[in-house]
């Protein structure tokens, strides 16, 4: 069965380094997510991805985010200068036409 | 604006005893509604979903939930737990088609006692 896979499942950080969280979503979707999830609370959408641009996205996605569709497999969530606050469990999903999402195993980011 | 509530953060249940999570949402229309797993360190599985139609929508690994309208609810069961059953249950709500992201609940802890 098809699954989305991210990589990598953990990446440990410098505050202010730049990290790319690699999705790589289910062949035939269409639809593109990223949500997050801080230790111990619920999961939080941050933006959708559609035809090649922004859909929607939360207030949590400011300007320090960042996805793209670099080629026809991948998608990836930039966070340009990490701060104390993004560690967290990081999960991308993608559905065929926005119904159905099925998720990734996640990322999980600790930022030192 | 929506909203997903569980009210419940941890239930334990005996093994081969029922189970009910309770979810209620707040939402301006009928939304998508999903149940779905986490078990410790792993992703999202998705259970089960209702869009439209019979109100009791089956999923996978034996587990059954109800929309009703009425109450806003959408609640999971399992006549029958197993000790696998252990994990995170997260209630969402979302609208009905187009790229808007889920709303989780915060989740809720089922512990499975021998």
């Amino acid at each position: 069965e098809p699954e989305v896979t991210q990589t990598p499942s953990h990446q440990v950080t410098q505050m202010g380094q730049e990290v790319i969280l690699r999705c790589v979503p289910i062949s035939n979707h269409l639809y593109f997510y990223w949500y997050r999830q801080i230790l111990g609370q619920k999961v939080e959408f941050l933006v959708s991805f559609y035809n090649n641009e922004i859909s929607e996205k939360s207030e949590i996605f400011d300007d320090q985010f960042s996805v793209e569709r670099p080629d026809g497999s991948n998608f990836t969530l930039k966070i340009r200068s990490t701060k104390l606050e993004d560690s967290a469990m990081y999960f991308c999903a993608s559905s065929v036409k926005g119904e159905t999402q099925y998720f990734g195993p996640g990322t999980r980011l600790l930022v030192l | 604006a929506q909203s997903v509530t569980q009210p419940d953060i941890h239930i334990t249940v005996s093994e081969g005893a029922s189970l009910e999570l309770r979810c209620n949402y707040s939402y301006g229309a009928t939304p998508y509604l999903f149940w779905y797993v986490q078990s410790p360190g792993q992703g999202l599985q998705l259970l089960l979903k209702y869009f439209s139609g019979d109100t009791l929508v089956q999923g996978i690994k034996g587990f059954e939930a109800e929309f009703k309208r009425s109450q806003s609810s959408f609640n999971l069961r399992k006549p029958s737990v197993h000790w696998s059953d252990a994990a995170e249950y997260f209630c969402a709500v979302g609208a009905r088609g187009g790229a808007d992201g889920l709303t989780f609940g915060k989740g809720t802890h089922l512990i499975i006692q021998p």
